[in-house]
């Protein structure tokens, strides 16, 4: 099946700085989207984005589905952002289930 | 709107027993994906449920089981639990094939 990489595992930065999250797919997909967990566990959409580039307020995503992978950036870090942050692929097909990387732990300190 | 709901939030079983959680998708969604996560991983794909049929199958045993009912909502059943079976389940919901999907606020399962 697809595997999915996620880069880099953990980030701490301080209030204010920018990030950018990397979401690198092994094989064609119909389906990316960027969510972040919360510390409760819910999974908060953040981007539908198989291809092309959207912006919502301080977070940006890019899709480059020809290179296989996606970019998730965070500007002006709030302490709010804080938590794992998941990119998740579907191939298509037969089945429609996503393919989670293992995400990205960010730490915003004040 | 109402999002997506799962029952119950939590829940404690011992092993070998059985277990349905439940699922109700967002108003006019026809598809149900079922998802499992242990800690410290990312959600795992083990069910997904289109217009009552089942269209796909993660790499999980015949112990997991699931349906969907006419008004779409979804019941996802593992029988004769094991401790590794302890995990959050996720419930999503999207329109149809190939759409964004949308995830409840999990069960939070402890197998003792």
């Amino acid at each position: 099946g697809i595997q999915v990489e996620q880069s880099p595992p953990d980030l701490i930065l301080q209030e204010g700085a920018n990030s950018t999250l990397r979401c690198n797919f092994s094989d064609s997909v119909n389906n990316l989207q960027w969510f972040h967990q919360n510390p409760w566990g819910q999974l908060i959409n953040l981007f539908y984005i198989p291809s092309g580039t959207k912006q919502n307020g301080r977070l940006s995503a890019t899709t480059v589905a020809t290179e296989r992978y996606s970019l998730l950036y965070i500007s002006s870090s709030q302490t709010t952002d804080s938590g794992v942050y998941f990119c998740a692929v579907g191939e298509g097909g037969g089945a429609d289930g996503l393919t989670f990387g293992k995400g990205t732990h960010l730490i915003i300190q004040p | 709107d109402a999002g997506v709901t799962q029952s119950p939030t939590h829940l404690i079983k011992t092993r070998g027993q059985h277990v349905t959680l439940r699922c109700s998708p967002i108003s006019g969604h026809k598809s149900v994906s079922w998802y499992q996560q242990v800690l410290g991983q990312g959600p795992q794909f083990i069910f997904q449920y289109y217009e009552k049929e089942e269209r796909g199958r993660g790499n999980f045993p015949d112990r997991f089981s699931a349906r969907q009912f006419p008004n779409y909502s979804s019941e996802l059943n593992v029988n004769a639990l094991l401790l590794g079976d302890s995990a959050l389940y996720l419930c999503a919901s999207s329109p149809g094939w190939g759409y964004e999907q949308y995830f409840g606020p999990g069960t939070r399962l402890t197998v003792t």
